[in-house]
């Protein structure tokens, strides 16, 4: 098992630009989370899938964020364009159902410049 | 909606010394608990989780956290402390849509001393 893998761990990139997190959830798991962390906010929730279908966005804070699955095992969360209140560390989860104990990747600590 | 505080941002303890974490929850429903362990550089790990039963419940690594319902509260208990132990710890409470829509605190960051 090797775990929630998410890609890249560091990404620095300027205002404005386009920015793509990956992440590999654990086989057969079919809920997959993105969570994102910020000193100011803490952990928020931001989407999560079932079997690659997004259930509740709710927490994607704007439009210039977006995320697909279009497969179980892939997972991405798109920002364009990118702003420096985006700078997080973005954590990728996934389950094996909505009562399931989430598993949590290593992050991705995004800033923008 | 559900919110969780933990009070303390950082606490300092003497390695061999008890611990315990404090966390309060507001939810309207019986609460989904859980604490999680997030060692720097690392993603979270599940340390244990109340559901239901018994208040007192065992996770992993001799953490043990108990559900008291008059006082909202889930505090993390650690009769021993650890070196290794030192890592920011996140309670959090369960969504209504699922316990895995998870609603966390800010964290404690626990430091340990020689």
């Amino acid at each position: 098992d090797a775990g929630v893998i998410q890609s890249p761990r560091h990404e620095v990139t300027e205002m404005g630009q386009e920015v793509t997190l990956r992440c590999k959830p654990i086989s057969g798991h079919d809920y997959l989370f993105w969570y994102r962390q910020t000193m100011m906010r803490g952990l928020e929730l931001l989407i999560y899938f079932n079997n690659n279908v997004p259930i509740d966005d709710s927490g994607m804070p704007e439009d210039r964020f977006s995320a697909k699955m279009p497969n179980a095992s892939f997972s991405t969360l798109k920002i364009q364009p990118s702003e420096p209140r985006d700078s997080a560390v973005y954590f990728c989860a996934s389950g094996t159902g909505i009562n399931s104990p989430l598993h949590f990747g290593n992050g991705t600590r995004l800033t923008v410049t | 909606a559900q919110s969780v505080t933990q009070p303390d941002i950082h606490i300092t303890v003497s390695e061999g010394a008890s611990l315990e974490l404090r966390c309060n929850y507001s939810y309207g429903a019986t609460p989904y608990l859980f604490w999680y362990v997030q060692s720097p550089g690392q993603g979270l790990q599940l340390l244990l989780k109340y559901f239901s039963g018994d208040t007192l419940v065992q996770g992993i690594k001799g953490f043990e956290a108990e559900f008291k319902r008059s006082q909202s509260s889930f505090n993390l208990r650690k009769p021993s402390v650890h070196w290794s132990d030192a890592a920011e710890y996140f309670c959090a409470v369960g969504g209504p849509s699922g316990y895995s829509t998870l609603t966390f605190g800010k964290g404690t960051m626990l430091l340990v001393s020689p």
